[in-house]
């Protein structure tokens, strides 16, 4: 595709539930970020996925949160038994490779209610 | 922590101005230094770049000053223009590697 895609893009779930935020990069990119953005907060990096090595987990917040990438392409966010301060943006971006410019999705806007 | 501070959280400007925004850092081993504008509803997108070997760069109008000695950084905008509105993140990483942003300056430029 032309970007990095993001699905949902809303997202309202009741406090309790799980969700799983999709991201698919740009083709040929081997980084893969997740990032989340709170309102009038700057952007707090989540994790962070290169070709075959092991992820770099070291931003979730809490063990209710994964990421997984499956086949080098795509990218999967879990967050389990949501809670109401997990409601924020996530964004995703993706770059060809260390060393140059991330490109950012549109992100998925989660709500918990 | 944050390990970038961004001022001002908010600024607005008059068409043809000069808009003015400033980040500083503490972790020395930083050796990247993009700015990020993003309108409401989409993601950030890369607006330029400077690393600490050179002081200063220009691309149209915006420029990025850096002090190395200060650990400070700032993004011009000149000429100032209605579709420059944005929120804009400075950030910095080692090797371009997990970006620290700034919490953003919100621009608004009045025609």
């Amino acid at each position: 595709g032309a970007g990095v895609s993001q699905s949902p893009s809303n997202k309202v779930t009741e406090k309790g539930k799980d969700v799983e935020l999709r991201c698919d990069p740009i083709s040929g990119h081997t980084a893969l970020y997740w990032y989340r953005q709170s309102l009038g907060q700057g952007l707090e990096f989540l994790i962070y996925f290169q070709g075959n090595s092991a992820p770099d987990k070291s931003g979730l917040p809490s063990d209710r949160f994964s990421a997984e990438r499956t086949g080098g392409s795509v990218s999967t966010l879990t967050i389990q038994r949501t809670q109401q301060e997990d409601s924020a943006v996530y964004l995703c971006a993706s770059s060809r490779q260390d060393n140059s410019p991330l490109h950012f999705g549109n992100g998925t806007r989660l709500t918990v209610t | 922590q944050q390990q970038v501070k961004q001022s001002p959280q908010s600024l607005i400007v008059q068409k043809g101005g000069i808009s003015i925004i400033n980040c500083a850092y503490e972790n020395t081993a930083f050796d990247y230094f993009p700015w990020y504008q993003q309108f409401p509803g989409k993601g950030p997108a890369l607006l330029i770049a400077i690393r600490p070997d050179v002081s200063e760069k220009k691309e149209g109008r915006f420029t990025i000053s850096f002090n190395k000695s200060a650990k400070q950084f700032s993004l011009h905008i000149m000429d100032s223009q209605p579709g420059d509105s944005a929120t804009y993140f400075c950030a910095a990483s080692i090797n371009d590697y997990k970006l620290s942003f700034g919490a953003g300056t919100t621009v608004t430029v009045r025609a």
